[in-house]
């Protein structure tokens, strides 16, 4: 199957900081790319829609100026997390898709103190 | 009601047994439909996709579609305690009504298979 990779696996900051995760379709190109948050014992929840070399697509009650998606190419997709705080603590997920097909990738947990 | 919906469960079933999975949807548009399966602090992994009614086999797996009754199902053949996770049901909209090319999930169903 396809694969997709996601950096970093983890990671812990400050209140305040920001954070960037990078989303790689490492053996084909994807047209589309997902964001997704998932808070523990809970459902995928998806945040926004990427296609390459346009805006992202945001879900209802995401901020696009809290998380700030760029897809530069067909096989990145980044999202930035700008002045976090301990609320945007989740397991960020991202996914890659051909028309039809979504694969995953392991996802990032974040955590900010 | 919600557009995708699953029994969250747990669904415990013994080490051996056909553990079944059940998904409704509420858009009869809906054109493609998928399984993943979610362990415990990981990310979703692909197992199924059907688009056609009828069976869809793949090793213990199997996927059954119904579009006129608007339910999708997978059945897991001779469950082993490592299929222990959670099952998620996705569907790709009907592109008509504006589901564009994201996916719409279930809550899922846990599965507990049991020794």
């Amino acid at each position: 199957g396809a694969v997709v990779s996601q950096h970093p696996s983890w990671v812990i900051c400050k209140s305040g900081t920001s954070v960037k995760i990078e989303c790689r379709s490492l053996d084909f190109q994807a047209t589309t790319m997902f964001w997704y948050r998932q808070f523990p014992k809970q459902s995928l929840m998806l945040m926004a829609t990427s296609n390459e070399g346009s805006k992202a697509t945001y879900e209802q009650g995401v901020e696009k100026d809290k998380f700030l998606i760029n897809h530069a190419s067909l096989t990145l997709s980044t999202l930035t997390v700008t002045s976090a705080h301990p609320e945007d603590s989740s397991f960020y997920i991202c996914s890659a898709g051909t028309n039809d097909e979504q694969f995953f990738g392991p996802g990032t947990r974040l955590t900010v103190l | 009601q919600k557009e995708v919906e699953q029994n969250s469960g747990p669904l415990s079933v013994p080490e051996g047994a056909i553990a079944s999975l059940n998904c409704t949807y509420s858009d009869r548009g809906s054109q493609s439909f998928f399984w993943y399966r979610q362990y415990s602090g990981k990310s979703p992994e692909l197992i199924m996709s059907i688009y056609s009614n009828g069976d869809k086999e793949d090793g213990r797996f199997t996927a059954q579609l119904n579009k006129a009754s608007q339910y999708v199902s997978l059945l897991i053949r001779d469950s082993q305690p490592s299929d222990s996770a959670t099952y998620l049901c996705a569907v790709h909209l009907n592109w008509l009504t504006g589901g564009g090319n994201k996916l719409t999930f279930g809550t899922g169903t846990q599965l507990k298979v049991e020794l």
